[in-house]
């Protein structure tokens, strides 16, 4: 079955530093791949969508990447702020439904 | 901030109890979702729907049962709650055209059962 693991521990950042999490997928090749963010007790929002034929996408701060071939999505926010700390999670593609997978928390030390 | 609704926001209930848990959505979207959220875990998808009179159930095997009578309305029904139940449920819906890929999700349901 498909699999999506996403960095299982918290990742601490300093403020203003860049920020970097990682998406990585088995057992299939989804023809997008999504990111949302989520805070404590809120559902998510989405933030960006790549699909398998772009390498990268930006969307101000943000930047994701999107390797088919590692099977691996990067997401990058850079100049980080206290206020982008939140639960990130990377969403697949499949039989038009999406998958997501588990989270990374992180957290952005002033 | 989307405009999707989900009642209550957070439920204490007893065992037994037939409770019905309510999301709507002013986006005119088609297709929406029931996703079962349990803390620091995946979202697992319970039910979705493609449009009227459409239901399907989802990854994650499920004891509720949704309807689709109009397009904005999804609604969720545990006949029997249970405090296996205990958990965030969280309805989405997603649109036509450009942003067809994207899910708007609503705030959640905290549903505790005792």
């Amino acid at each position: 079955s498909q699999k999506i693991e996403q960095n299982s521990e918290a990742l601490n950042i300093q403020e203003g530093k860049t920020a970097t999490l990682t998406c990585n997928y088995t057992n299939y090749s989804p023809a997008y791949l999504q990111w949302y963010r989520q805070d404590p007790g809120r559902g998510p929002v989405f933030l960006l969508l790549i699909r398998e034929n772009e390498k990268e996408k930006r969307k101000e701060r943000l930047k994701v990447t999107f390797d088919t071939t590692l099977k691996q999505s990067l997401f990058h926010i850079t100049a980080s702020q206290p206020a982008d700390s939140a639960t990130y999670l990377c969403a697949l593609e499949r039989d038009d439904k999406i998958i997501f997978g588990k989270g990374t928390r992180l957290h952005i030390l002033p | 901030e989307a405009d999707i609704y989900q009642t209550p926001r957070y439920l204490v209930i007893g065992t037994g109890k037939k409770i019905t848990l309510e999301c709507s959505q002013t986006m005119g979207h088609d297709k929406m979702y029931w996703y079962q959220q349990d803390p620091g875990m995946e979202l697992h998808l319970i039910h979705y729907s493609y449009g009227v009179n459409s239901t399907e159930k989802g990854d994650l095997s499920s004891e509720s049962t949704v309807s689709r009578i109009r397009t904005e309305h999804f609604p969720l029904t545990l006949e029997s709650a249970r405090p296996s139940h205990t958990s965030q449920y969280l309805c989405a819906s997603s649109g036509r055209g450009a942003m067809v890929f994207e899910q708007f999700f609503g705030p959640g349901t905290r549903l505790t059962v005792l």
